[in-house]
């Protein structure tokens, strides 16, 4: 199974928006609407910031928000802050069952 | 509050074995899947295994079937990973990770533990 593609990095100014994609194929991102996004920061574990596509978990600001077009899903990130810098992941499940994650985008804020 | 504290990390030459352990508290264990997940250093996220509520199903990456199995002890709410021939691809801090509920992925995450594989 290889890893669903992400751009490397995006940045963008504080307060303005960002949206990072994730390619995947029919036997994943294509086949089910379980997407889910992670927000890492160095030295950290994850954290779920979205899921299935769209949905956030308590907690999470409505600044994120997900969506999905056939085999690509993207992560939008709307009033950038500078907390938001940080790595991001997304993850689908396969048509396998099993768990194929993103190859990760840095988020850097100007 | 949900915590997941792995361990079992450590120094261990290739072809070697390792258990870690993830000791689960804040929810009712016995009622979901649970998964590793493994980071290599300065790299991405990769999925490793996957177990169910009730031990009858399990899953592995190609990468470590044969060679890692998942258990659990429901009894003890503790998750574990069996690590044998290890290689130095193996290397990695190795994440537990809980099934979430109502929708199909994962919610919460443990600290992680590092494996490092090297003579």
């Amino acid at each position: 199974q290889s890893a669903l593609t992400q751009p490397a990095s995006v940045s963008g100014s504080p307060g303005q928006s960002i949206t990072i994609s994730c390619t995947g194929t029919s036997s994943d991102v294509g086949a089910y609407n379980s997407v889910s996004w992670y927000q890492q920061h160095p030295g950290k574990a994850p954290k779920l910031m979205i899921y299935d596509v769209s949905n956030r978990p308590s907690g999470v600001s409505n600044r994120f928000s997900g969506s999905k077009s056939g085999s690509t899903a993207s992560l939008t990130i709307s009033g950038l802050q500078a907390e938001d810098e940080a790595d991001y992941y997304c993850a689908s499940y396969t048509t396998s069952f099993t768990y194929v994650f993103g190859t990760g985008t840095k988020v850097t804020v100007l | 509050e949900v915590q997941l504290v792995e361990s079992g990390g450590g120094l261990v030459q290739p072809g070697g074995s390792l258990r870690l352990s993830c000791a689960a508290s804040g929810f009712t264990f016995s009622t979901y899947w649970m998964h590793w997940v493994r980071q290599a250093p300065g790299k991405g996220l990769v999925w490793v295994s996957s177990i169910s509520s009730d031990v009858s199903i399990t899953r592995y990456t190609d990468s470590v079937s044969g060679r890692f199995t998942i258990s659990r002890d429901n009894a003890k709410n503790t998750l574990y990973l069996q690590m044998d021939s290890l290689r130095a691809e193996d290397t990695a801090v190795y994440f537990c990770v809980r099934g979430a509920s109502g929708w199909i992925g994962t919610d919460y995450w443990g600290q992680g533990t590092l494996v490092t594989v090297s003579s």
